[in-house]
């Protein structure tokens, strides 16, 4: 998974709670990315960084934070979980953009709001 | 507004037959186009790319066709395998200069042996 790694991988929360994902990665890579993947969605982007404290929405942002203060981590919050982001999250980088911008992918975090 | 799709959702081939998953794109000024493979329980795995200044593209066993022209895209796997049952994203950058990429949905290739 290209030094990407995610944490937790399994996660069960109750309505209403705060819960925070975290990526790290040891490439150095500038850009790293939080996506969601549902059934009949496909992987929708949450929120990218650009670099350390840079950051910025993508397609389904509502209901996100995030955070950067080092290249290796990328932490994605949710301040109060709704049984709609029960997904599977995954954690992308991309060393350059705009073009030849291929993105590797870390393991993914399955998380669930009862 | 931009969209990636796929013709079918699932796509099921014999061992050691040839594969071709199809993807429609609807933004013209996508210049990058990258197919990724996902096995269940695993995060997307980047298997090639293309940039709209060609038209094909080879790798290991496969190749990646652009047609700009009718904007589709096609991943061929050549003697499909059994380790290649997976679901196949396409992704396109669309007009964005960020990095930001725009997924479809997915097919599913199931290789029986």
């Amino acid at each position: 998974d290209a030094g990407i790694t995610q944490s937790p991988r399994h996660k069960v929360t109750e309505t209403g709670t705060p819960v925070t994902l975290r990526c790290h990665q040891t490439e150095n890579h500038r850009y790293m990315y939080w996506y969601r993947q549902d059934p009949g969605h496909g992987l929708r982007l949450i929120h990218y960084s650009y670099g350390v404290k840079d950051t910025d929405k993508g397609e389904v942002s509502d209901g996100y934070s995030v955070s950067r203060s080092k290249t290796e981590d990328f932490l994605l919050t949710l301040e109060s979980a709704t049984s709609s982001q029960t997904s599977v999250y995954f954690c992308a980088i991309s060393e350059s953009s705009p073009v030849g911008n291929e993105q590797y992918f870390g393991p993914g975090t399955r998380l669930t709001v009862t | 507004g931009e969209s990636v799709g796929l013709h079918l959702p699932t796509l099921s081939v014999q061992e050691g037959d040839n594969s071709i998953i199809n993807c429609a794109y609807s933004n013209s000024a996508s210049d990058y186009f990258i197919w990724y493979k996902q096995e269940s329980g695993k995060g997307p795995q980047f298997i090639i790319d293309i940039r709209s200044n060609m038209d094909k593209r080879q790798g290991q066993r496969v190749t990646v066709l652009l047609n700009k022209t009718v904007k589709h895209l096609s991943l061929q796997i050549a003697a499909t395998q059994p380790g290649d049952s997976a679901v196949y994203f396409c992704a396109e950058n669309g007009s964005s200069n960020t990095g930001k990429l725009i997924f479809g949905q997915g097919t599913t290739l199931q290789v029986k042996p």
